[in-house]
């Protein structure tokens, strides 16, 4: 069955540190796509960052890199130089296919990030 | 519009009443879809749309949940007869076809919080 894991219910890092959110999958398929997603208070998902399963590079967009380790099925956020307004729940997802080629995100728990000043 | 848009932001409701979620998708879009999102949980799949026809209602969590999707833009999600465990943020996704199997990222609405007294 497709699954996605984030161990970490709750993360603190200071500001201007680095940090990294786990995140770990399951699935059958060959190709798939993996997605980061930050919801601040305010309720909206934004997206960040994306990796396939077939990229050779890992994934950076700003201060957003995914350290993909394939063979491990986890796509870690790593989040570099923390800023207050990171502040923010954060969900790992998954692209699964479903019967006609359709497809759907399926998300992990989350992850609540405090950055401390 | 410029962005996907739901509508209302709150709903506070009886329980044994009905309700009526609406979105607004991305202007373009073919694909829709409607995650509930419990209060501190990650987001959980309702159903998704393909133009005016859902090929997976798999998500929808009783015969008191239904949506319908007309024009292949707007749709409406409801609920009757309301219990107090439908409190939840609903919220309404929308991309561009829905077909790409990895790469499409959904665009997110706010959603509606509703309350269920």
């Amino acid at each position: 069955a497709q699954k996605i894991t984030q161990t970490q219910p709750g993360m603190f890092v200071q500001e201007k540190e680095a940090v990294t959110l786990d995140c770990t999958y399951d699935t059958s398929d060959q190709s798939y796509g993996l997605f980061w997603y930050k919801q601040p208070s305010s309720g909206e998902m934004i997206f960040l960052i994306y990796q396939g399963s077939y990229d050779e590079q890992n994934a950076t967009e700003g201060r957003y890199s995914l350290n993909f380790q394939k063979a491990r099925k986890s796509a870690n956020l790593v989040i570099s130089a923390s800023q207050l307004g990171d502040s923010a729940m954060y969900f790992c997802a998954m692209r699964v296919p479903f019967s006609g080629g359709y497809n759907k995100l399926i998300f992990g728990a989350g992850t609540r990030l405090a950055v401390h000043p | 519009g410029a962005g996907v848009s739901q509508s209302p932001s709150n709903k506070v409701t009886e329980k044994g009443k009905d309700v009526e979620l609406r979105c607004d998708p991305i202007s373009g879009h073919t694909a829709l879809y409607w995650y509930r999102q419990s209060l501190g949980q990650g987001l959980e799949f309702l159903i998704y749309f393909q133009g005016n026809s859902a090929p997976d209602k798999s998500g929808l969590p009783s015969d008191r949940f239904s949506a319908e999707r007309t024009g292949g833009s707007v749709s409406t999600l409801t609920i009757q007869r309301t219990q107090q465990e439908d409190s939840a943020v609903y919220l309404c996704a929308s991309s561009k076809t829905g077909q790409d199997r990895v790469k499409e990222k959904l665009f997110f609405g706010s959603g509606t919080q509703l309350s269920v007294l």
